[in-house]
């Protein structure tokens, strides 16, 4: 069955990166793009990027450029985001899910990662 | 960016009863390819989000039938028939026809 597994909760100094995985299992992890969404406490979904893990193939939206760095590994099946340069607003339940190729929907939702920036 | 507009943002409701979900978009999500990139998922409380409707009005593998979406172009509605306790939570549209995607402001169903 398909299982997008994240890493644990990150507790990050204001300025550090933080770099969160989700481990795929269950289905050929380089045929599908891999979604990243972002939830502030109390807040709705906020789309970040996308990576296809077949050729590196990436899509970030224009806010998170420069913040984010989506990457993946294929030996492991596993995908990465960092985020870089860490502030308050950073502070978020990140999650990643699985692309269906031929309906763009997300079928599989990784549990979320929480980062907390704080001094 | 492509907005989605949801309404209303809280929604109260009894069990049983039915309840919709608006989700304007300011541009029309019909692709050249003839399909309409509009989805709906549910966030219930301490959970990720889960995928209902995918492609407008396409229930997603075990989801009740009691959910329906419909709509075209800009103007979309989610429909559940008759409100259960496990549908609270927050449901959102999403668009994948332009990048980036985005998501919808969120509405939350919850008991009157």
């Amino acid at each position: 069955q398909v299982q997008l597994q994240q890493s644990g909760a990150e507790l990050a100094r204001p300025g550090a990166s933080v770099k969160l995985s989700c481990k795929a299992s269950g289905y050929t992890f380089t045929s599908y793009w891999m979604q990243w969404v972002k939830q502030r406490p109390g807040q709705g979904l906020e789309w970040i990027g996308a990576i296809y893990p077949g050729d590196g193939d990436t899509r970030y939206t224009q806010k998170f450029k420069g913040k984010a760095t989506l990457t993946a590994d294929k030996s492991s099946s596993t995908a990465y985001m960092q985020l870089s340069s860490l502030a308050s607003e950073d502070s978020a339940v990140y999650y990643c899910a699985r692309r269906v190729t031929m309906t763009y929907a997300m079928d599989y939702w990784g549990q979320g990662t929480s980062v907390t920036v704080s001094s | 960016d492509v907005v989605l507009t949801q309404t209303p943002l809280s929604l109260p409701v009894n069990i049983g009863d039915q309840a919709s979900i608006s989700c304007k978009s300011t541009k029309s999500l019909l692709n050249s390819d003839g399909f309409t990139y509009l989805d709906w998922y549910l966030q219930k409380p301490g959970q990720s989000p889960q995928l209902l409707i995918y492609l407008v009005s396409n229930r997603f593998s075990g989801v009740p039938d009691r959910f329906s979406g419909s709509g075209s172009g800009t103007d979309f509605t989610l429909k559940i028939s008759r409100v259960e306790a496990e549908d609270l939570g927050v449901y959102y549209c999403f668009q994948s026809n332009y990048l980036p995607y985005t998501f919808g402001g969120g509405t939350k169903l919850e008991i009157k």
